[in-house]
C-alpha cells in the first residue's frame, strides 16, 4: 500500500521562526512536490524535485526553500515564517506522469 | 500560463441523481487528466485518470475527455451522500520533461439525501 507521510498534522509557530515540514514516501518515487492549499485559491505548487539534490521552483516559491538529501525524503523550509504562510501544506509524490499520491497534510498556523 | 477552470459550486444534486462536474484547460498540449476527490480536512485522493478522447468508466464514475474542445468532465451516477466532497480536476503537460500537475480550484458537490 502506497504511503506518503508528513511530520505533523498541525503546527503552530510564531512570526520569524524557522519552520521545517518533512515529507517521507515509501514508494521509491523519483518526483516529489510541495503544495499549499488555501480557500478560494486551490492547490498551488511551491517546489518540486525530480531526484536527490535536485529542486525546481513552482508557482509560488517566494519565502520557501526545500531540501532533498535522500530519495524518500523531501523537506520544505520556511526560513522566517510570516502570517501569510498560514495554510494547509500538502506533499505528493509520483513516478513519471502518473497519479500523484498525497500525504495527509500539515495545517500550519503562524501567529 | 497554464490554466484549469472549474465551477466552484456548490453543486447540489439529490441522492440517486447524476452529478456532472466540468473542467476546461488552456494548454492544448496537455496529455493526462486526473480527477481527485477531497473530503473536508483531508488530502486529495485519485478517482479517475484519462489520457485518450472519449469515455472511461469505473463503477459509478465516468470520465469524459474532448481534447478538441479542451474539456474534461466527471459523471457520478446514482450519487450518494458519501460523494459529497470537493472534486479537483488536474492536468499534466506530458512530453515536456515536466511531471507537474496544474489543478483547478475544485467544485464542491453536495448530495442531498
Amino acid at each position: 500500500d502506497v504511503k506518503v507521510t508528513q511530520s505533523s498534522r498541525y503546527l503552530v509557530k510564531r512570526t520569524g521562526e524557522k519552520v521545517f515540514l518533512e515529507c517521507v514516501q515509501d514508494m521509491d518515487h523519483e518526483n516529489m512536490f510541495w503544495y499549499r492549499q488555501d480557500p478560494g485559491l486551490g492547490l498551488r505548487l511551491i517546489y518540486f524535485s525530480y531526484d536527490v539534490k535536485m529542486k525546481e521552483k513552482g508557482d509560488i516559491p517566494e519565502g520557501y526553500s526545500v531540501s532533498r538529501e535522500k530519495k524518500e525524503r523531501f523537506s520544505l523550509i520556511l526560513e522566517s515564517a510570516s502570517t501569510n504562510q498560514t495554510s494547509m501544506y500538502l506533499c505528493a509524490s509520483t513516478v513519471g506522469e502518473n497519479e500523484q499520491f498525497f500525504g495527509p497534510g500539515t495545517r500550519l498556523t503562524v501567529l | 500560463q497554464k490554466e484549469v477552470e472549474q465551477n466552484s459550486g456548490p453543486l447540489s444534486v439529490p441522492e440517486g441523481a447524476i452529478a456532472s462536474l466540468n473542467c476546461t484547460y488552456s494548454d492544448r498540449g496537455s496529455q493526462s487528466f486526473f480527477w481527485y476527490r477531497q473530503y473536508s480536512g483531508k488530502s486529495p485522493e485519485l478517482i479517475m485518470f484519462i489520457y485518450s478522447n472519449g469515455d472511461k468508466e469505473d463503477g459509478r464514475f465516468t470520465a469524459q475527455l474532448n481534447k478538441a474542445s479542451q474539456y474534461v468532465s466527471l459523471l457520478i451516477r446514482d450519487s450518494q451522500p458519501s460523494d459529497s466532497a470537493t472534486y479537483l480536476c488536474a492536468v499534466n503537460l506530458a512530453g515536456a520533461g515536466s511531471y507537474q500537475l496544474t489543478f483547478g480550484k475544485g467544485t464542491k458537490l453536495s448530495v442531498i439525501p
